[in-house]
């Protein structure tokens, strides 16, 4: 079958660094996104990972282990308006109809 | 102007009847998808479209339909609506051609209410 798995919340405080696992099992398999989505808004691109590796854009990188079926997103020097729910995300196509899953809710402390 | 639009943005139906939820962009994508979000379900793809001739079936799409008119209009039907269709529905795009390849562009969703 085909599932997505992120832990379903994670607190952390201001300017600490925090990570957030996925694991995935799909058909169709060819890299992952992640988006951040605030309450009340629109799912937002951070990054993408196509090959095994890190990926680095500011504050945000995004890591991927084809080979684990495994990836996170690791936040640096967060800050509150660092709180929102974070998705991994498989593009659909070639066999992938599993896109998002339940997210991760961060929850940034003082 | 919005690069991802949606109309109408909040919808209250009744039971039984038809309705049209419709996306536009002006991203100049290739790819549409359409997808349902319900409190701690998370986002659910319905159906995607790769172009204009293409029209595939998500994680669920029963008791759905979808149009892709032109490139830059993507629509999902609720031929009969049902009262646990009520979601926040968000379309999205994608461009083939693009870096990065797995970037999708939502636009602001239509909350639907099904009574």
């Amino acid at each position: 079958g085909q599932s997505l798995e992120q832990p379903s919340e994670v607190t952390a405080v201001e300017g600490a660094i925090v990570q957030i696992n996925c694991t995935y099992q799909t058909s169709g398999f060819y890299g992952l996104s992640w988006y951040q989505q605030h309450d009340g808004g629109a799912p937002t691109f951070l990054s993408y990972n196509g090959l095994d590796g890190l990926e680095e854009t500011g504050r945000f990188s995004s890591f991927l282990s084809r080979s684990d079926s495994y990836g996170y997103l690791l936040l640096q020097e967060l800050q509150m308006k660092d709180s929102a729910s974070y998705f991994c995300a498989p593009p659909p196509g070639g066999g992938n109809k599993l896109t998002f899953g339940t997210g991760t809710q961060l929850k940034v402390e003082l | 102007d919005a690069d991802v639009t949606q109309t109408p943005r909040n919808r209250i139906t009744k039971t039984g009847k038809r309705i049209m939820l419709e996306c536009s962009q002006t991203k100049g994508h290739d790819r549409m998808y359409w997808y349902r979000q319900d409190p701690g379900l998370g986002l659910r793809l319905i159906y995607y479209s790769f172009d204009v001739k293409d029209i595939n079936k998500g994680e669920i799409s029963d008791g759905y339909s979808v149009s892709r008119q032109a490139q830059a209009k993507f629509s999902l039907s609720l031929e009969s609506a049902i009262p646990n269709q009520t979601a926040l529905y968000f379309c999205a795009t994608s461009d083939t051609r693009a870096a990065p390849p797995g970037a999708q562009y939502f636009g602001p969703g239509t909350r639907l209410t099904v009574l």
